[in-house]
């Protein structure tokens, strides 16, 4: 059973232009959603983290878009840059003294120049 | 160290082999994660420890893969009698502390490769 489900599998964007990946999750429980960005070669690296308690959350050009009744969530990466481009996986968790973390699958985004 | 270490980086192994897989994590995370990465899917969670102790071992695909956490820091990830299946990339992860929103500090894997 796929709990976090992720889309689309790649993205391709102009420089300069909105990317935006989008993740579905079942578990109700779930209440920490962070998104991660790798580079070819290396391991995922945390980008940003939301709260259901928020409906957005924006650091530099990189915002997370909540919604609790949907029970989805999405990245929005402004101005996308060619430096952008990596692979992108959001995941959930409990919140507490919880430790695993369920990913999606991932997007990998073309920024072209 | 500065971030989590991990060796091989690269690792080709016969079909029934048995192969190790070591992690460092950073100095004073008390917690250690074990992911699997195949193509096209995402991290699959295999093991937890907390200091030396493995309290979720559910991931583990069978009973040919094993884990070991020594000093409250280096792991590792151990697979008997590899199969072609076993085929990925095994990332290890730290944390300061046993909560998702501590955050993961990931290395940057070792690919396995089983021919």
């Amino acid at each position: 059973q796929q709990q976090v489900k992720q889309s689309p599998q790649s993205l391709i964007v102009q420089k300069g232009g909105i990317s935006i990946i989008n993740c579905a999750y079942e578990n109700t429980a779930f209440d920490y959603f962070p998104w991660y960005q790798q580079f070819p070669g290396k391991g995922p690296a945390l980008l940003i983290a939301i709260r259901p308690d928020v409906s957005e959350k924006k650091e530099g050009r990189f915002t997370i878009s909540f919604n609790k009744s949907a029970k989805q969530f999405s990245l929005h990466i402004m101005d996308s840059q060619p430096g952008d481009s990596a692979t992108y996986f959001c995941a959930a968790g409990r919140g507490g003294s919880n430790y695993k973390l369920t990913f999606g699958k991932g997007t990998l985004l073309t920024v072209n120049p | 160290g500065a971030g989590v270490s991990q060796s091989p980086s690269n690792k080709v192994t016969e079909k029934g082999k048995d192969v190790e897989l070591r992690c460092d994590p950073i100095s004073g995370h008390t917690a250690l994660y074990w992911y699997r990465q195949s193509l096209g899917q995402g991290l699959e969670f295999l093991i937890y420890f907390q200091g030396n102790s493995a309290p979720d071992k559910s991931g583990l695909p069978s009973d040919r893969f094993s884990a070991e956490r020594t000093g409250g820091s280096v792991s590792t990830l151990t697979i008997q009698r590899t199969q072609q299946e076993d085929s990925a990339v095994y990332l290890c992860a730290s944390s300061l502390g046993s909560g998702v929103s501590y955050g993961y500090t990931f290395g940057s894997g070792t690919r396995l490769t089983v021919v």
